[in-house]
């Protein structure tokens, strides 16, 4: 079965303390992006990969990282957490081309206390 | 500034009836979009798509309509049913293959 995996589904943690969202895709996609959605802002492109070994930042970087060593993976860093990183987070994949649909994990609920 | 906007946060309709959402946009170079869907707890789906080259595309119950000199397009749902509830999302796909979401609108299909 086609899918993007994300995990954790949910975590809390506190201010400060490293964490890491995994996301992985089985298509063989060559674009990789992860979003965050909050109340009223809809979803907004955190980061973005074009190919292993490429990426790029989106329109709300701050705060995070990424690395694509491999194709099918592509991890959500967060250095340091912020209650302002307090959303949830979605991976998607897509095949190279702009016009082709992408495809979304089911989301990772974050809470920074 | 908002590229891709959907002014309705939300929407409730009956079921069997015909549910409409819009969405604008401020680039008149934009040539295509995109509409997903989204129930609670799940993540975005595709749901139909549109190219600048046509003004209507149908799948089934779900009908997206194009307005170019309005910079306007909208999604049709008919007939209307409860499991349609969900927010529904239009994209742009732009450079970089970076999709430009709205704000979505919560469609509300009550029995």
């Amino acid at each position: 079965e086609a899918q993007v995996t994300q995990n954790p589904r949910y975590l809390i943690t506190v201010t400060g303390k490293k964490l890491t969202v995994t996301c992985s895709q089985n298509m063989n996609h060559e674009y990789m992006s992860w979003y965050r959605q909050d109340p009223g802002l809809g979803l907004r492109q955190i980061y973005y990969s074009m190919n292993v070994e490429v990426t790029d930042k989106g329109d709300v970087p701050e705060g995070y990282k990424v690395s694509r060593k491999e194709k099918r993976n592509f991890p959500l860093i967060l250095e340091s957490p912020s209650p302002n990183q307090t959303s949830l987070y979605f991976c998607a994949s897509s095949l190279r081309g702009r016009i082709t649909e992408a495809f979304f994990g089911q989301g990772t609920r974050l809470t920074v206390v | 500034d908002q590229q891709v906007k959907q002014n309705s946060p939300s929407l409730s309709v009956q079921e069997g009836r015909i549910s409409i959402l819009n969405c604008d946009y401020t680039n008149s170079m934009f040539d295509y979009f995109l509409w997903y869907k989204k129930y609670p707890a799940e993540g975005p789906t595709f749901l139909i798509s549109i190219s600048s080259i046509k003004d209507k595309n149908e799948d089934g119950r779900f009908t997206v309509f194009l307005n170019k000199s309005a910079k306007h397009l909208s999604l049709h749902i008919v007939p209307s049913q409860p499991g349609d509830s969900a927010v529904y999302f239009c994209a742009h796909p732009g450079s970089n293959y970076k999709l430009t979401f709205g704000k979505g609108t919560l469609l509300t299909v009550n029995p």
